[in-house]
């Protein structure tokens, strides 16, 4: 069974950094074609993904939040850590890590999502 | 703003066939697969179609996905109460070199 569940502030300073980990089991980040995701959605907004680290520690971001943001694993591949700096009231979110997969650089989706965990930059 | 271009809502009475649409461009659903996700308001996005067209173990046959050029599409027939909820698409886009969403549909049941 795959899980995944984030961690973090619930509440956090405008300007202050942002630091979230991701547990997942039933996975592993090792094989190729293997990513967890970063995503975020504002209350009452869509989806936005935020970056992506990859089975071989290769990592992408969106351009919105790239100056911001970094995303590592863990040497035991349990766990995926979200670093997000200069926080503002905008990035009032729930986040979701997420387990994902690419194949031939054409597909690329989220099999399982986490529940979720809202953190408001105040 | 979101990158691919859905209808803010769509409704349907039970029993019936619906059809969200989503558009995007050729950096993305051009040339490459659509993904839809079903959201019921305050819990996780669930994995719906992938590949375009294809349906994880699990999802009802009643939900089918296509693609023609820049657009794509989620059709539901049967509908059924439970099919109320949120609807997203996403595609791989070339140009971001990271997957793009949908603005989301919001699907109502009369």
């Amino acid at each position: 069974q795959i899980t995944l569940k984030e961690s973090g502030p619930p509440l956090v300073k405008p300007t202050q950094t942002l630091t979230m980990t991701c547990a997942f089991s039933g996975f592993s980040l090792t094989p190729a074609g293997v990513a967890v995701a970063w995503i975020r959605q504002p209350p009452g907004k869509a989806l936005e993904w935020l970056g992506t680290i990859y089975w071989d520690n290769d990592k992408n971001y969106s351009p919105s939040v790239k100056s911001r943001l970094t995303i590592t694993k863990d040497p035991s591949n349990t766990q995926v850590r979200l670093t997000m700096t200069n926080l503002d009231p905008l990035d009032t979110a729930t986040y979701f890590c997420a387990y994902a997969t690419i194949h031939n650089s054409s597909s690329w989706y989220v099999h399982y999502w986490g529940q979720g965990s809202l953190v408001n930059v105040s | 703003q979101s990158v691919l271009t859905q209808p803010p809502s769509a409704s349907g009475t039970p029993g019936q066939r619906v059809t969200i649409s989503c558009s995007g461009s050729r950096s993305n659903i051009g040339g490459n697969t659509v993904t839809w996700y079903q959201q019921v308001p305050g819990t996780a996005p669930k994995l719906l179609i992938f590949n375009t067209h294809r349906r994880p173990s699990g999802v009802p046959d009643r939900f089918s996905g296509s693609k023609s050029g820049t657009s794509a599409s989620l059709a539901i027939s049967g509908l059924q109460s439970e099919d109320e909820g949120d609807y997203y698409c996403s595609a791989w886009d070339d140009s971001l070199n990271g997957p793009v969403f949908g603005g989301g549909t919001k699907l109502t049941v009369l």
